[in-house]
């Protein structure tokens, strides 16, 4: 699977809007992006996930660059319970079944 | 229930002794993960089950794991004769067939000491 490469770790005022950039400039076809975060003494916990489209849901949205070779998080507003570890993860459906995490980005929320 | 459970919540283990791990994924989740979480570090996939079919061991990191899923819902992860390596967090997660988000429990920790 392809890698990817994130910032250890980054920090974020409370209310603002928080970008967590990724790198995958070996990117597949057919991989697709995926976000998990994972909150302390927790399991990961799916975020979102797209193609090659912008994606939006009620946590998160995130922007596809066009030639896919980068992705960026946006959380609109931070919250205290935003502090977690944030995962980009590639995922080939054609050949995976499996995601492969690397460690990711620290968020830290500054009230 | 609602989430995917898994217990022990917490496990010490003396060096040598045989742990399992237990996994209750989602009801009707077909698909069925198990990773392992060293300190500091992301999750590594172990391995992966569709029903009761482990369709992909290569992460299992000696012939001392193994897992199975015999009824294709509750799933064990067994470790023999643990050593200090085996120390970590042990991750199940499920989906539904050909979802593309997995739920994870909480995990169990083993410390083998």
């Amino acid at each position: 699977d392809a890698k990817t490469t994130q910032p250890n770790s980054m920090e974020s005022n409370e209310e603002e809007p928080v970008h967590l950039p990724c790198n995958h400039s070996t990117i597949s076809g057919t991989d697709y992006i995926h976000w998990y975060r994972q909150l302390p003494s927790q399991g990961p916990e799916y975020v979102i996930h797209g193609l090659t489209s912008n994606v939006n849901n009620r946590m998160a949205s995130l922007a596809i660059a066009e030639d896919r070779k980068s992705s960026t998080l946006i959380l609109h507003r931070a919250t205290l319970r935003d502090a977690a570890v944030y995962y980009c993860i590639l995922r080939d459906y054609e050949t995976g079944n499996q995601f492969y995490f690397g460690t990711g980005t620290s968020l830290t929320v500054i009230p | 229930g609602a989430g995917v459970s898994q217990s022990p919540r917490y496990k010490v283990a003396k060096r040598g002794q045989d742990v399992a791990l237990r996994c209750d994924p989602i009801s009707g989740h077909v698909s069925l993960f198990w990773y392992q979480q060293a300190l500091g570090q992301g999750p590594e996939f172990l391995t992966y089950f569709q029903n009761e079919a482990q369709l992909d061991k290569s992460g299992l990191p000696s012939d001392r794991f193994f897992a199975e899923r015999p009824e294709g819902s509750v799933s064990t992860l067994k470790i023999q004769r643990t050593q200090q390596e085996d120390s970590a967090v042990y991750l199940c997660a499920s989906s539904r067939q050909g979802e593309s988000g997995y739920t994870f429990g909480s995990g169990t920790r083993l410390t083998v000491v």
